[in-house]
């Protein structure tokens, strides 16, 4: 049974500084998913990571994806305010699903 | 763009009755979703569909039924709700099954 776990669950982060958040998978999978969902709002997709090695980035906002380390990481430069929100990964998992991670709440402070 | 809608915002249904929750995308995709999203569970998928009248159980699909008579429209029952079917559903649709998920705005259902 495919597993993802993120961490942190919560990360209240100053404007300017920057963090990583993880997601650890349990078994191989060849596609990874990155979403952002605002408070009482749905999913909005941000990353899509393919191939081992594979980086993509979108403003202060960069995901990767080590298929050897079953790990991706979303790495965000010098926080702004309107970064905070819930951060999930998803994983490919057998049969075409996607397994979700718990998610990450981030909270940006001034 | 592609537009996922769902019929209801928010949902209070009683114990035992049976609910219907609806889902539309004009993109024409041939995969549609249905998760419920739980405080720290995630989303957990329910049932899923790869084509008309085709439909594939999810992780949890126990108490839930589903429906797709036409492509663009997916929907998901509740035949006798219950207090532990409270939750957030979220509606989605793909291209492909191994493209990006396109998500609706989500229903809020509350079981009294």
């Amino acid at each position: 049974e495919l597993k993802v776990e993120q961490n942190p669950l919560f990360l209240s982060m100053q404007e300017g500084k920057n963090y990583t958040i993880y997601c650890n998978y349990s078994t191989t999978s060849d596609r990874l998913y990155w979403y952002r969902q605002d408070p009482g709002k749905s999913l909005e997709s941000l990353f899509v990571l393919l191939s081992n090695g594979a980086v993509k980035q979108e403003g202060r906002l960069m995901a990767s994806l080590d298929t050897k380390a079953r790990l991706s990481t979303l790495h965000i430069t010098a926080a702004v305010h309107d970064l905070s929100a819930t951060y999930f990964c998803a994983v490919g998992g057998a049969a075409s699903k996607l397994t979700f991670g718990t998610g990450t709440r981030l909270q940006v402070t001034l | 763009d592609v537009k996922v809608t769902q019929s209801s915002r928010y949902l209070v249904k009683r114990t035992g009755e049976k609910v219907f929750l609806e889902c539309v995308q004009d993109m024409d995709h041939e995969n549609m979703f249905w998760y419920r999203q739980d405080p720290g569970l995630g989303l957990r998928l329910i049932y899923f569909s790869y084509d008309v009248k085709m439909k594939e159980k999810g992780d949890i699909p126990e108490g839930y039924s589903v429906s797709r008579e036409k492509k663009e429209r997916f929907s998901l029952i509740l035949e006798s709700a219950s207090t532990n079917q409270t939750s957030m559903y979220l509606c989605a649709s793909s291209l492909i099954l191994t493209d990006t998920q396109y998500f609706g705005p989500g229903t809020r259902l509350t079981v009294l």
